[in-house]
């Protein structure tokens, strides 16, 4: 089974300034990795996602994210925080097969708050 | 591309009565459509899957006779609460998966209140 962690159910940033969401996963198999975005009474939108390939992926809305299998991780990044950031964030994992096959694992979110 | 809507946006509904929820993929077809749960300020927890033409397959602890999903068609998928309760007031979200991808396109959720 697959997992995700979350580090941080709260970030506060000021607005120009470096955004760093943590996220780490458990996979016993090569994962697919999503960040989606969700504002509030809204459903989720896709940020970006890491299936196969370079693992430097770039997203939507100047995000990025970098897989780094030998530390499990998959943290989010956006050079300027821009007031429009300030939503709850998802870091999600899923297989290529198995029972799992397709189904979404989430994390428990993280809060971005941008402070003017 | 990829939008997928759900309706209605929101319900009231009175305890004991059934509420449907439909979810549609507007541009494409889905194969594969998910039924997730929002508690406020949790994170979204998967409760079925249900393929084209196929019984919907729930996931541990959730009552398939009381969550009645359908997905007659690739572009709509249905859930319905039967016999609400006030504890079933969640938000609900819909996804819907294109074969052969993985990414998981979203409704803009149902809040459901039961009162």
């Amino acid at each position: 089974a697959q997992s995700v962690t979350q580090l941080g159910s709260h970030v506060s940033v000021s607005e120009g300034a470096l955004v760093l969401l943590r996220c780490n996963y458990s996979s016993s198999v090569p994962p697919y990795l999503f960040w989606y975005v969700q504002y509030p009474n809204q459903g989720l939108q896709l940020l970006l996602k890491y299936t196969t390939g370079a693992t430097l992926v770039k997203g939507i809305n100047g995000f990025e994210a970098e897989f780094k299998k030998s530390e499990t991780s998959f943290h989010l990044t956006k050079p300027s925080a821009h007031m429009s950031d300030a939503a709850e964030y998802f870091c999600a994992v899923t297989v290529a097969g198995g029972t799992s096959y397709g189904k979404l694992t989430f994390g428990q979110g993280t809060i971005l708050t941008v402070h003017p | 591309g990829a939008v997928v809507s759900q309706h209605p946006s929101w319900v009231i509904c009175k305890s004991g009565t059934s509420v449907k929820i439909e979810c549609r993929s507007l541009d494409f077809q889905a194969t594969t459509m998910f039924w997730y749960r929002q508690f406020p300020k949790q994170s979204l927890m998967l409760m079925a899957t249900s393929n084209e033409g196929s019984k919907a397959t729930y996931e541990q602890g959730v009552e398939k006779d009381k969550f009645l999903i359908n997905h007659a068609s690739l572009t709509l998928s249905t859930l319905t609460v039967t016999s609400a309760h006030p504890e079933d007031s969640s938000f609900y979200i819909c996804s819907a998966r294109a074969g052969g991808v993985y990414e998981q396109y979203f409704g803009p959720g149902t809040r459901l209140t039961v009162t």
